[in-house]
């Protein structure tokens, strides 16, 4: 069971915008930066959003993260048939010490 | 260009020890927070362990906490995992990922570049 929540499965049509939620607590979310991963088959995870709605350097700007309260949201619009992968949030937890990931959501491309 | 390149996988038996290295380029690895993360076999992503820059700060995940050991050699652009008692859920493959720079966690970018990851299995 993980810390973050997040739904296991999301779709859209190619074009289409779809977004993925990531609920958790205020020892989490709430207090601090919420981060967004994108692991393609068979790869490793690659950074997406940092500080919540932050993209790094090559991620296009379709990519685009918010927090409100205890959830935060990825959105990606524009979708393409390269998106499907898994998604992840996490975040530093105060009371834990530590990172806490939220449990992946795959994204399928219709 | 950062790059991220774990060593020291392998097959171990259950209370079996292993350790993990992380060979770190491209960037003044001294300045860097540094994590270890692990994804079993089909599941989800697991943060297991963070060091500071110095080395004076190390955080762990509770299942891990007194088993597993993290450390860095900055001499060596090289990070650590000392890995004892491992039991069957430990097996994953194992990523070191560079973080941010910054006095705590709360400010410093989580995992902003990969390694490929090494593949750990503990079963007899």
């Amino acid at each position: 069971q993980s810390v973050l929540t997040q739904p296991p499965s999301a779709s859209g049509t190619p074009g289409q915008r779809v977004t993925i939620s990531c609920s958790g607590s205020t020892s989490n979310i709430e207090n601090n930066y919420v981060y967004w991963y994108q692991q393609l088959p068979g790869t490793a995870p690659k950074l997406l959003i940092y500080r919540n709605n932050q993209r790094p350097s090559g991620v296009p700007d379709r990519f685009s993260g918010s927090k409100s309260g205890t959830s935060a949201s990825l959105a990606i619009s524009g979708l393409r048939s390269e998106d499907e992968a898994d998604y992840y949030c996490a975040a530093w937890d105060d009371t834990l010490r530590g990172v806490v990931f939220g449990g992946g959501t795959y994204l399928t491309v219709l | 260009e950062v790059q991220l390149v774990e060593s020291g996988g392998g097959v171990v038996q259950p209370g079996g020890s292993l350790r993990l290295s992380c060979a770190a380029s491209g960037f003044t690895f001294s300045s860097y927070w540094m994590s270890w993360v692990r994804q079993a076999p089909g599941k989800g992503l697991e943060w297991v362990a963070n060091i500071k820059d110095d080395g004076s700060e190390k955080n762990y995940l509770d299942s891990v906490r007194g088993r597993f050991t993290i450390s860095r050699d900055n001499a060596k652009n090289s990070l650590y995992l000392q890995m004892n008692s491992l039991r069957a859920e430990d097996t994953a493959v194992y990523y070191c990922a560079r973080d941010g720079r910054g006095l705590i966690m709360k400010v410093v970018i989580i995992a902003d570049y990969w390694g490929q990851g090494t593949v750990v299995t503990v079963s007899s």
